[in-house]
């Protein structure tokens, strides 16, 4: 089954303490992204990737960081998470760079940093 | 940058009425547009999308209009059942130069199918 998967689905960890989110996506899609969801504020891209070892920062990526060192995985790195970093976050994956060819969206990992 | 408006941020509706959720862009140069479906504990999913050389998509009970002089696109759903009850995001996009497809989200709207 074509899939983008996430881990894990729901973490909570203390200010401060490095954590990673994992990303992987079975569809051989070029085009990669981290998204954040909040209340009232739809979804904003924090980091996006048009391919292995190419990456560059969306319209939030204070705090986050990521790497793209095989096509399929696209971890999402908090060096030292802090409590506006609480939100629920989203990989995406598109066949190319260009959301023209639609987007396919993980499950989501909701992250609670106190 | 692109910024989309999203209205109404809440929508309930009785099962069998017609629901229209509103999205506004700013940056004439975006040319796709498509809409994701949010269910419960799940990510947003395609269900239709629109591109600039087009007024018009339908895919059964749903459809997209786009008026790029006003930039302005409309999801409208006929015939609402409960299961269409979901969160909805518009988004836009510019393909080209150093944009990279950074897909903009509207806020979202809470659409509520009362049966």
């Amino acid at each position: 089954e074509a899939q983008v998967t996430q881990n894990p689905r729901y973490l909570i960890t203390v200010t401060g303490k490095k954590l990673t989110v994992t990303c992987s996506q079975n569809m051989n899609h070029e085009y990669m992204s981290w998204y954040r969801q909040d209340p009232g504020l739809g979804l904003r891209q924090i980091y996006y990737s048009m391919n292995v070892e190419v990456t560059d920062k969306g319209d939030v990526p204070e705090g986050y960081k990521v790497s793209r060192k095989e096509k399929r995985n696209f971890p999402l790195i908090l060096e030292s998470p802090s409590p506006n970093q609480t939100s629920l976050y989203f990989c995406a994956s598109s066949l190319s760079w260009g959301s023209n060819y639609g987007y396919t969206f993980g499950s989501g990992t909701r992250l609670t940093v106190v | 940058g692109e910024n989309v408006e999203q209205h109404p941020s809440t929508l309930s509706v009785q099962e069998g009425d017609s629901a229209v959720i509103k999205c506004t862009y700013s940056d004439s140069a975006s040319n796709y547009f498509p809409w994701y479906k949010q269910e419960l504990g799940k990510g947003p999913q395609l269900i239709i999308d629109i591109r600039s050389n087009v007024g018009e998509k339908k895919d059964q009970r749903i459809a997209v209009t786009l008026n790029k002089t006003a930039k302005h696109f409309s999801l409208h759903i006929t015939e609402t059942q409960p299961e269409d009850s979901a969160v909805y995001f518009c988004a836009a996009d510019y393909a080209g130069g150093t944009s990279y497809g950074k897909l903009t989200f509207g806020q979202g709207t809470i659409l509520t199918v009362h049966p």
